[in-house]
């Protein structure tokens, strides 16, 4: 068990439709991470917040958004879903000063 | 061309044997250089991290990051059964505070009994 919390597991929903995911860090680290993990696009950096800002932006979609609130829990929020957009989605941590991520159980989602 | 490439495999191999899993990467802004595990459908586990050149170890697994060639290798010995899985490797840019990990595409190993 890495620390790092996400919900829900699996996420059933149609196109056209918004969904939220949720992550919350271990304890004491303040860098969230989002990445994407597709069969034919492999696992890729989407978006970064450092305890409450955006600090850096991968290849997220414009359709995608994402933030972290004061207690450092972290949401993405996917709108306009495509079936494209059918994918395993991670959150991870980092603590201050490392470079270790740790990843959370991830939230499948699928779009039909 | 991506920044890390990877032999996706998939690799099978006798358990016992001694295991080398390789990446290559074209981004010389690389300092930081992880290797993951990741069972089927579960999050990536960090396994080992490695710094610019040399060699790491931690029990029966071998890190070795090459700068000169930008080639880095996990090397796992006495394979078990319970290593089956994919093995992802990662390079990190180590200025500044985003430090995002860019991935290879994973190479599926399977280790047989």
């Amino acid at each position: 068990d890495s620390g790092v919390t996400q919900t829900p597991k699996h996420l059933i929903t149609a196109t056209g439709q918004r969904v939220t995911l949720r992550c919350s860090p271990r304890s004491g680290d303040l860098s969230v991470y989002w990445y994407q993990q597709s069969l034919d696009q492999g696992l890729q950096f989407l978006i970064q917040y450092y305890n409450g800002e955006e600090r850096a932006k991968g290849n997220i979609l414009e359709r995608f958004s994402a933030q972290q609130f004061p207690d450092l829990h972290s949401e993405l929020n996917l709108s306009s879903l495509e079936l494209g957009d059918s994918a395993l989605y991670f959150c991870a941590s980092r603590a201050p000063d490392s470079y270790e991520q740790y990843f959370g159980p991830g939230t499948r989602l699928t779009v039909t | 061309q991506k920044e890390v490439e990877q032999d996706p495999g998939p690799l099978s191999v006798p358990e016992g044997a001694i295991v080398s899993l390789n990446c290559t990467y074209s981004n010389s802004a690389f300092q930081y250089f992880m290797w993951y595990r990741q069972y089927s459908r579960k999050g990536p586990e960090l396994l080992m991290y490695t710094y610019s050149s040399g060699n790491k170890e931690d029990g029966r697994f071998t890190a070795q990051v090459d700068k000169s060639s930008k080639y880095i290798s996990l090397f796992i010995r006495d394979s078990q059964p319970s290593d089956s899985a994919t093995y992802l490797c990662a390079g990190s840019i180590s200025s500044g505070s985003a430090r995002q990990l860019t991935f290879g595409s994973g190479t599926q190993l399977t280790v047989l009994p």
